[in-house]
């Protein structure tokens, strides 16, 4: 199994471009949730899904949109970057909740310009 | 008081010794707790559960002290290949589907 698979690892953005992170797992999960990881701050949870068709905004859902259409995929859209998205953003996955154990996605390291 | 707040470190622990840390949170509420191991630069791994009662896993043991609120993670006889930062993670407001809340995490080095 892959598991929780991001695309891309890595990417470039200027400022005011859009551009969508891949988030695809094949484990059936449930849940699935996308956080970013900025220095000094840890992790934040900027949106979160239950189950296809259900999406939720977590800590820091500004600038950012999600949809559910498959169980299998949550993709996270950047409508107009700011430099302060620069960040590491990760996707995790759980088969029920968040109160079960999360299985992360290796990362996409973004920088806005 | 933060929502969930770890001592950043580093702690330097030569190998072989023990070496333990807390995590503090602040919702009372809070129901489902876990530590989460991360090497550098790469993505947050699920190392164990806390229980209530407490748990161990191998060389590694979680306590929860409800009352003070803080979970804490205990590492015995401790590894070079511990080194890593460990994250706290907490359920969020209100014990609802919010999601986890993660502290910044503790830097461990363990020193040969």
């Amino acid at each position: 199994n892959a598991g929780v698979t991001q695309t891309p690892k890595f990417q470039v953005l200027k400022t005011g471009q859009s551009m969508t992170l891949q988030c695809a797992q094949d484990m059936n999960h449930e849940y699935m949730s996308w956080y970013r990881q900025d220095p000094g701050m840890g992790l934040r949870l900027i949106h979160y899904s239950v189950g296809a068709g259900i999406t939720d905004q977590g800590e820091v859902p500004n600038g950012y949109n999600v949809s559910r259409s498959t169980t299998e995929d949550f993709p996270l859209r950047l409508l107009s970057a700011a430099p302060s998205q620069t960040s590491v953003y990760f996707c995790a996955s759980s088969y029920r909740g968040y109160n079960e154990k999360l299985f992360f996605g290796s990362g996409t390291q973004l920088s806005v310009l | 008081r933060k929502e969930v707040e770890q001592d950043p470190g580093p702690f330097n622990v030569p190998e072989g010794a023990t070496v333990a840390f807390n995590c503090t949170y602040s919702n009372s509420a809070s129901q489902s707790f876990f530590w989460y191991r991360q090497d550098c630069r790469k993505e947050p791994k699920l190392l164990m559960s806390v229980y209530s009662s407490g748990n161990e896993d191998g060389r590694f043991t979680a306590q929860l002290n409800r009352a003070s609120q803080y979970i804490s993670l205990l590492i015995r006889d401790s590894k070079l290949s511990d080194s890593a930062t460990y994250l706290c993670a907490v359920n969020g407001k209100g014990g609802g589907a919010d999601g986890l809340t993660f502290g910044k995490g503790t830097h461990l080095i363990i020193q040969p």
